[in-house]
């Protein structure tokens, strides 16, 4: 069964760039059939999709963050990653990577989350 | 895009059922069969209750189900207990090839 674990500072600056990594087991991101999500949900709020990338590196993001997002995958560690730039405290969220099965576009499974917060 | 809307919470007494609405648009739960729901506790990872607008993953109770009528989703959860006292997100595909989710219902059983 494919599991997921999102790793990373602790603590981001405002301003910095927020960069985590999703470490995928017991499944390969190299395979098709899959993308690898980015969601994150704010404290007192809902769901909020960031982007995804396939295996072969391409990428589709929230147009509302598409300035600031960047996703990338290591295939040789099995991991994917997020950078978002320029973040402010609205950024302070919990931080949850995920698989999209490709051919029903529905997140199978998930990380535990990892908060994230944006402070001086 | 703007987020799905679903009703802020939603109750009910063991053993009846409960509803809980997902309303989007044409570009989204109106377009496509690739509405997907979860049940999220706080603190843990959010899990896959139904896909593809009515399909149930295996392991997940049978008192689950959902439907889609025009704009509109619905997650039925029959013989309401205990242990679904939780927040449930809808998500829905979109025309651009993104996702969105709905704000989230907090249901409560009394």
């Amino acid at each position: 069964q494919v599991q997921l674990q999102e790793s990373g500072p602790g603590l981001v600056r405002p301003s910095q760039t927020l960069s985590l990594t999703c470490t995928v087991t017991g499944g390969s991101v190299s395979i098709g059939g899959y993308y690898w999500s980015w969601i994150r949900q704010p404290a007192g709020k809902g769901l909020e999709w960031l982007g995804r990338i396939y295996t072969t590196g391409r990428t589709n993001y929230n147009p509302s963050l598409k300035s600031r997002v960047t996703m990338s995958v290591d295939t040789s560690k099995n991991q994917f990653s997020l950078r978002l730039n320029y973040v402010t405290a609205a950024d302070t969220a919990v931080y949850y990577c995920a698989r999209v099965v490709l051919s029903e576009a529905y997140f199978d499974s998930w990380g535990q989350g990892t908060l994230v917060p944006v402070s001086s | 895009q703007s987020a799905l809307t679903q009703p802020a919470s939603v109750s009910g007494s063991p053993g009846q059922p409960i509803t809980i609405s997902c309303t989007g648009t044409s570009s989204d739960v109106g377009g496509f069969n690739f509405v997907s729901w979860y049940q999220h506790h706080p603190g843990k990872a959010p899990k896959l209750v139904i896909f593809g607008v009515t399909q149930r993953p295996s392991g997940v109770s049978d008192r689950f189900s959902g439907s889609k009528s025009g704009n509109t989703a619905s997650l039925t959860i029959s013989g309401l207990q205990a242990e679904d006292e939780a927040d449930y997100y809808c998500s829905s595909h979109t025309s651009s090839s993104t996702w969105v989710f709905g704000g989230g219902t907090k249901v409560t059983v009394l």
